[in-house]
């Protein structure tokens, strides 16, 4: 089945304490990205890649790191942590050629304490 | 910076009734994305609409685009319960759309009997 998988689904941390959030693709998607929803906010990219190695910062890249390993891949880091970062994470992907129709993952729920 | 706006936000409506919900952007995009998020779960993509004029129908859901008033619109006809869910519209960053998508922030939908 073609999906986009992340995980941890739900995750309670500290403020400070870094955490990785995986995302993992099986389409063989270029372009990869991550989004945040906030209640009022919609949506809001963080980080995106098109291809192996290749990031850029999307609206609200402050305090997340990401990489580009592999294909199939793209970690969201958090290496420090605050409460500001408690959210709604995304993780989604696409192809590049063509219309950007993006398969989103379950998300990933994090609450920064 | 880019903006889409989204009108209403929120919207409760009676089963059976037709309704229209707006989407402005202020880009020069050619393509809009809508996706449906129900509670608790993840984004799908429901429409993709590639140029100005283009109309997309499924079920009681119409989409069309308006790339000239820069206005797309989801349209509901005769309402059903089912359809109770958050709708997001959606346009590229950029041109090409290499650098992923800028939401709205949402039309919350609930359908009442």
């Amino acid at each position: 089945e073609a999906q986009v998988t992340q995980n941890p689904r739900y995750l309670i941390t500290v403020t400070g304490k870094k955490l990785t959030v995986t995302c993992s693709q099986n389409m063989n998607h270029e372009y990869m990205s991550w989004y945040r929803q906030d209640p009022g906010l919609g949506l809001r990219q963080i980080y995106y890649s098109m291809n192996v190695e290749v990031t850029d910062k999307g609206d609200v890249p402050e305090g997340y790191k990401v990489s580009r390993k592999e294909k199939r891949n793209f970690p969201l880091i958090l290496e420090s942590p605050s409460p500001n970062q408690t959210s709604l994470y995304f993780c989604a992907s696409s192809y590049l050629s063509g219309a950007n129709v993006l398969t989103f993952g379950a998300g990933s729920r994090l609450t920064v304490l | 910076e880019l903006k889409v706006e989204q009108n209403p936000l929120f919207l409760s409506m009676q089963e059976g009734k037709n309704y229209t919900i707006y989407c402005n952007y202020s880009t020069t995009s050619d393509r809009l994305y809508w996706y449906r998020q129900d509670p608790g779960k993840s984004l799908e993509s429901l429409f993709v609409l590639l140029s100005n004029g283009a109309v997309k129908q499924e079920g009681r859901l119409m989409a069309s685009l308006d790339t000239k008033a820069r206005l797309s619109t989801l349209h509901i006809t005769a309402a059903v319960h089912d359809l109770s869910a958050t709708y997001f519209c959606a346009v590229d960053r950029t041109g090409g759309g290499a650098d992923g998508l800028t939401f709205g922030k949402g039309t919350h939908l609930i359908i009442q009997p």
